[in-house]
């Protein structure tokens, strides 16, 4: 069973551009959610989909903003990059309920805004 | 909201001896438990979680942790470790409902032999 899937995994952007991020959860998953890893704040929440639905949005400014599709697949996106956004985003998917469950993350896309 | 606070940021331990991980988590009429280990250039992978029941809970790779209500903790344990237990470990948080997980800043272990 393939694991979930994210693409680009390494990046480098210019302050100012936009990045789109993609993830593929695991098959039969209909929740998927996107954190921000970075050394100096850890591990920050910044939405959750279910079933094309935001169910959940984590306090981020609105240059990021994400989706998902009829097949699960997820997608992230941030504009006018600032230098702060360098950072490994990740992407996790669930079978059940997210807080109970078990959250089944990517290896993430390290994105370097320079 | 809730909030976790790992008390150490980086755990050295040699190979072989045992180790324990805490974590402090804001308090609340009811919340679920994890630990998750990160890999060097990996994703998160679950080592357990606490729902109900039973304060101690066993996880993968020989990992425990006991949740204790009224100190509000949830630490980790290994009574021996290898080298490859080196490694990121982070405490999370749920609420029920809450479609999310508040994690801790994480603690880096570091297995030397």
């Amino acid at each position: 069973k393939a694991g979930v899937t994210q693409t680009p995994r390494y990046l480098i952007k210019t302050r100012g551009q936009q990045v789109t991020l993609s993830c593929s959860p695991i098959s039969g998953h209909r929740s998927v959610s996107w954190y921000q890893q970075t050394p100096g704040q850890g591990l920050q929440f910044l939405f959750e989909y279910f079933s094309e639905t935001q169910r959940n949005k984590g306090n981020f400014p609105g240059r990021f903003s994400g989706r998902q599709f009829s097949n699960s697949r997820s997608e992230m996106n941030v504009s006018t990059l600032e230098l702060g956004d360098s950072a490994l985003y990740l992407c996790a998917s669930s079978y059940g309920d997210v807080a109970s469950g078990e959250l089944f993350f990517g290896e993430g896309s390290r994105l370097t805004v320079l | 909201a809730q909030s976790v606070t790992q008390l150490d940021s980086q755990v050295p331990v040699f190979e072989e001896a045992p180790v324990e991980l805490r974590c402090n988590y804001s308090s609340s009429v009811s919340v679920y438990l994890f630990w998750y280990v990160q890999y060097p250039n990996q994703g998160l992978q679950l080592l357990l979680k606490y729902l109900s029941g039973s304060t101690l809970v066993k996880g993968i790779n020989g990992f425990e942790a006991e949740f204790n209500k009224s100190q509000t903790s949830f630490h980790l344990r290994k009574p021996s470790v290898h080298i490859s237990d080196t490694a990121e470990y982070f405490c999370a948080v749920s609420d029920p409902g809450d479609y999310k997980l508040s994690f801790g800043a994480g603690t880096t272990v570091t297995v030397r032999a």
